[in-house]
């Protein structure tokens, strides 16, 4: 079975701090692994995309890793601000139109 | 300007009813996509439909329907509204279907 699973599933770090979000897949196969991050009563937002050859891609603050062989990515927030708090979700494409949400990790940054 | 929209952003309707939501996109996109996102936050595709070949997730009940007049509007049609129906159901759309997909905003549904 195709699962998603993100960890922590909540955090609280304080404002300016980095942190780490953890996402391990089974999917399979395996075509690209992609971060968003949703706002509350919003729709998610696309921050990294990465494919099987990709390990690491940035955007900004965020830098997302992927490790293929474990099956393992992670999104790091480097000087993490107000705003970026939200929901982080990773989404893991395999196949055609095989597409698996993680339940999110609920990031909460405080002054 | 509103690349993904939705509308109605909330939606309460009793039981049994049959409502309907519409979304647009001005992205130039070929392919969308309705997700529902329940309480627990689990997004779930529901249907993705390009070149008018619909791709139904097979854990959707058939009360679900979408209609894609034309490629920038892809409709969801639900007849006979359940309680368990209620959630947050967004709209999306990508240029082929491994592009990144923008999503709209959601509607909420509440089903009383």
């Amino acid at each position: 079975k195709n699962q998603v699973e993100q960890s922590p599933q909540s955090l609280i770090i304080l404002e300016g701090k980095n942190c780490t979000l953890q996402c391990n897949y089974t999917v399979s196969p395996f075509s690209n692994l992609r971060w968003y991050k949703q706002d509350t009563g919003r729709g998610p937002v696309s921050l990294t995309i990465m494919t099987f050859s990709e390990n690491t891609k940035s955007n900004g603050r965020y830098t997302a890793t992927l490790d293929a062989d474990t099956k393992q990515s992670s999104l790091h927030i480097t000087a993490s601000q107000l705003s970026d708090s939200a929901s982080y979700i990773c989404v893991v494409s395999g196949g055609y139109q095989k597409v698996t949400f993680g339940i999110g990790t609920k990031l909460q940054v405080i002054p | 300007d509103t690349a993904v929209s939705q509308t109605p952003k909330y939606l309460v309707t009793q039981m049994g009813n049959d409502k309907s939501i519409k979304c647009e996109q001005n992205l130039g996109h070929d392919t969308m996509y309705w997700y529902k996102q329940d309480s627990k936050k689990f997004l779930k595709i529901m249907f993705s439909y390009n070149n008018k070949e619909l791709i139904i997730n097979e854990t959707v009940p058939n009360r679900f329907s979408p209609k894609s007049p034309d490629k920038a509007h892809l409709n969801l049609h639900i007849n006979s509204l359940e309680l368990g129906d209620s959630a947050v159901y967004f709209c999306a759309s990508s240029l082929g279907r491994s592009g990144e997909a923008f999503f709209g905003q959601g509607t909420r549904l509440t089903v009383v």
